[in-house]
């Protein structure tokens, strides 16, 4: 049972235009949500997160944005750029932190000069 | 400050062989996290280790272990390879007992002939 889902499994996006990657989660305790970016042959690293307390983080040029109602999360890139090439996970964790972080499948973002 | 190191990078072996995978974590951080990827999987939690105990384990047989050791650095174990078990194997570290934001290494690419 896949409690944090990506949906889509891979996005092209034109340089300079926005990219919206999306994860839907199941599970209503889940309350610390995380963006991982992943290069090939290299770990993923961490991008960008948000307490369930907010709607919205921003750093950068990367935003996001979470609806709990929907149990929804969204990650906005703009402008996209060629480096921001890779596979973003989304993750979610329960008790603030305090429970393993689950992954989504992730999605392969390819962005296009 | 140096990052998560994982040995060995590239690791080939053959069924019902085992196998021991190492974790030098982050400086000063206490808490490490074992994940196993696979194509289309994205990462599966394996277990997480605070202060030389075992906090959390993911839904894997008894096959897969790990400990910690008291200057953090970690190890996980595989017995009786399958081919199965073919996967990167990442390994996180994090400050505290907060899974709130996770550093990874690069991972150990495991592949089971």
């Amino acid at each position: 049972d896949q409690q944090v889902k990506q949906n889509s499994p891979s996005l092209s996006v034109q340089e300079g235009r926005i990219s919206i990657l999306n994860c839907d989660y199941t599970n209503s305790m889940f309350d610390y949500f995380l963006w991982y970016k992943k290069y090939p042959a290299e770990g993923p690293t961490f991008l960008i997160s948000i307490s369930s307390i907010k709607d919205k983080n921003e750093d950068g040029r990367f935003t996001v944005f979470l609806n709990k109602s929907a149990k929804h999360l969204s990650l906005h890139i703009v402008p996209s750029q060629p480096g921001d090439s890779a596979v973003y996970f989304c993750a979610a964790s329960a008790g603030s932190g305090n429970t393993p972080l689950v992954f989504g499948k992730g999605t392969r973002l390819s962005v296009i000069a | 400050k140096a990052g998560v190191t994982q040995t060995p990078r590239y690791l080939i072996k053959t069924r019902g062989q085992q196998v021991t995978l190492s974790c030098s974590p982050i400086s000063g951080h206490r808490s490490v996290s074992w994940y196993q990827q696979t194509p289309g999987q994205g990462l599966q939690f394996l277990f997480e280790y605070f202060s030389e105990t075992q906090r959390n384990k993911g839904n894997f047989p008894g096959r897969f272990s790990g400990r910690q050791f008291s200057n953090s650095r970690s190890e996980m174990n595989v017995s009786t390879l399958e081919l199965g078990d073919s996967a990167l194997y990442l390994c996180a570290s994090s400050q505290d007992a907060s899974n709130e934001k996770l550093f990874f290494g690069s991972g150990t690419q495991l592949s089971v002939l």
